[in-house]
């Protein structure tokens, strides 16, 4: 199956930094790709639709500006959490799906971050 | 906003047992998909049934959606142990990719 890495996997920031988490398609061009948020022992929160080469898409509720979302390239996205607090700490997920549109979608390993 | 909510909230059996999983949704789909996530993971893909199907089957996996009734179950046979993780439905609406997830079911299987 088609393979979708996030970088890093984990990372401890200071309250008031930015952190930056990347999602790559590896070895498949991703035109949409899509992030989503994951609090302990939750189900998966869609926060945006990342689109290549266009802003992204915001669920209702979510900071287009405290979660810039840049869609760079086909196989590129990155979510920034600017001036993280410790309520932003959570497990961020990406995914992306193929041209084919099969309906069927790659999941990154996720990104815990911990926002102190 | 979730659409989706998964009975039971969890599962323990034992192995070698069955385990069957329910997904309700509530507005009209394209497709359901069922995903697993082992603790501090990814999730990987299992299975996609579409709206116009009614079974699929994957290996130990069998899936059933009932579109009038809006909901689904995914039944994983002769359970082990390494099954333990947990399973969320989730539906796509308009064929997008834009997934909308259930609440998910935490599967424990005792060796």
């Amino acid at each position: 199956g088609a393979v979708v890495s996030q970088h890093p996997s984990w990372v401890i920031c200071k309250s008031g930094t930015s952190v930056k988490i990347e999602c790559r398609s590896l070895d498949f061009q991703a035109t949409t790709m899509f992030w989503y948020r994951q609090f302990p022992k939750q189900s998966l929160m869609l926060m945006a639709t990342s689109n290549e080469g266009s802003k992204a898409t915001y669920e209702q509720g979510v900071e287009k500006d405290k979660f810039l979302i840049n869609h760079a390239s086909l196989t590129l996205s990155t979510l920034t959490v600017t001036s993280a607090h410790p309520e932003d700490s959570s497990f961020y997920i990406c995914s992306a799906g193929t041209k084919k549109n099969t309906g069927e979608l790659f999941f990154g390993e996720g990104s815990r971050l911990t926002v102190l | 906003s979730q659409q989706g909510e998964e009975d039971p909230q969890a599962l323990s059996i034992q192995e070698g047992e069955n385990a069957t999983m329910n997904c309700s949704y509530k507005t009209s789909i394209n497709n359901l998909q069922w995903y697993r996530q082992n603790s501090g993971r990814g999730l990987v893909h299992l299975i996609l049934i579409r709206s116009n199907e009614r079974e699929k089957h994957s290996g130990r996996l069998r899936v059933t959606l009932d579109t009038s009734k809006k909901s689904s179950s995914l039944l994983i046979t002769a359970s082990r142990a390494a099954d333990t993780a947990s399973y969320f439905c989730a539906t796509d609406a308009g064929n997008t990719g834009k997934l909308i997830f259930g609440q998910g079911t935490t599967l424990q299987v005792k060796p």
